[in-house]
């Protein structure tokens, strides 16, 4: 059983560029969710996909989008990156229902020069 | 989001200790309560977690430790081994919301 996949592993863009991360939950997981990890510091929640709706949204710009497909996989689109972009996007899939602990990929290195 | 503090930010604990990490916060909606272990390099992967329905749970080393009352939960790690040095984080989440708050992590190294 496959757990949470992400691709890129690693992407180096320049400013002002636009990035797509893409990520396959755990089987049988309908929950996606995004976090960008700074180095040194804890992952800070991006957003949430549940039936492929948006379900609930940190702290960032709109910059940041997102989209989860029938299949449940998910994609992060940050647009006009900024140096402050760069950092290690994870993603993690869990269940709706019952709610429980959140499964996450290795990750997505990006950065941007 | 300062709903989570963490502590200590680093830990060194000799093979065999007792490691011990702290998290308290401030949300009373929080109901779900769990410790992630992340290596370098690598996303976090779940390690235990606690309902608050009890005041303490025990998976083989790993020990959570709830008191509601104090708005705290602990992270014990029995027989401390060099393959648990780690950065551990705390991460509580609630009945309405689905986002998991993070702590700052705490970096254990556990000497041979």
């Amino acid at each position: 059983d496959a757990g949470v996949t992400q691709s890129p592993t690693h992407l180096i863009k320049t400013r002002g560029q636009q990035v797509t991360l893409r990520c396959s939950p755990k089987s049988g997981h309908d929950t996606v969710s995004w976090y960008q990890q700074a180095l040194g510091q804890g992952p800070q929640f991006i957003f949430q996909y549940y039936e492929e709706e948006e379900r609930q949204r940190g702290n960032f710009p709109d910059r940041f989008s997102g989209h989860q497909f029938p299949n449940y996989s998910s994609e992060l689109n940050v647009n006009a990156l900024l140096l402050g972009d760069s950092a290690l996007y994870l993603c993690a899939s869990s269940l709706a229902q019952p709610r429980g602990g959140q499964f996450f990929g290795p990750g997505t290195r990006l950065t941007v020069l | 989001q300062q709903q989570v503090k963490q502590s200590p930010q680093s830990l060194i604990v000799q093979k065999g200790g007792i490691s011990i990490i702290n998290c308290a916060y401030e949300n009373t909606a929080f109901d779900y309560f769990p410790w992630y272990q992340q290596f370098p390099g690598k996303g976090p992967a779940l390690l235990i977690a606690i309902r608050p329905d009890v005041s303490e749970k025990k998976e083989g080393r790993f020990t959570i430790s709830f008191n509601k009352s104090a708005k705290q939960f602990s992270l014990h790690i029995m027989d401390s081994q060099p393959g648990d040095s780690a950065t551990y984080f705390c991460a509580p989440t609630g009945l309405t919301g689905n986002q998991f708050y993070f702590g700052t992590g705490t970096s254990l190294t556990v000497i041979p």
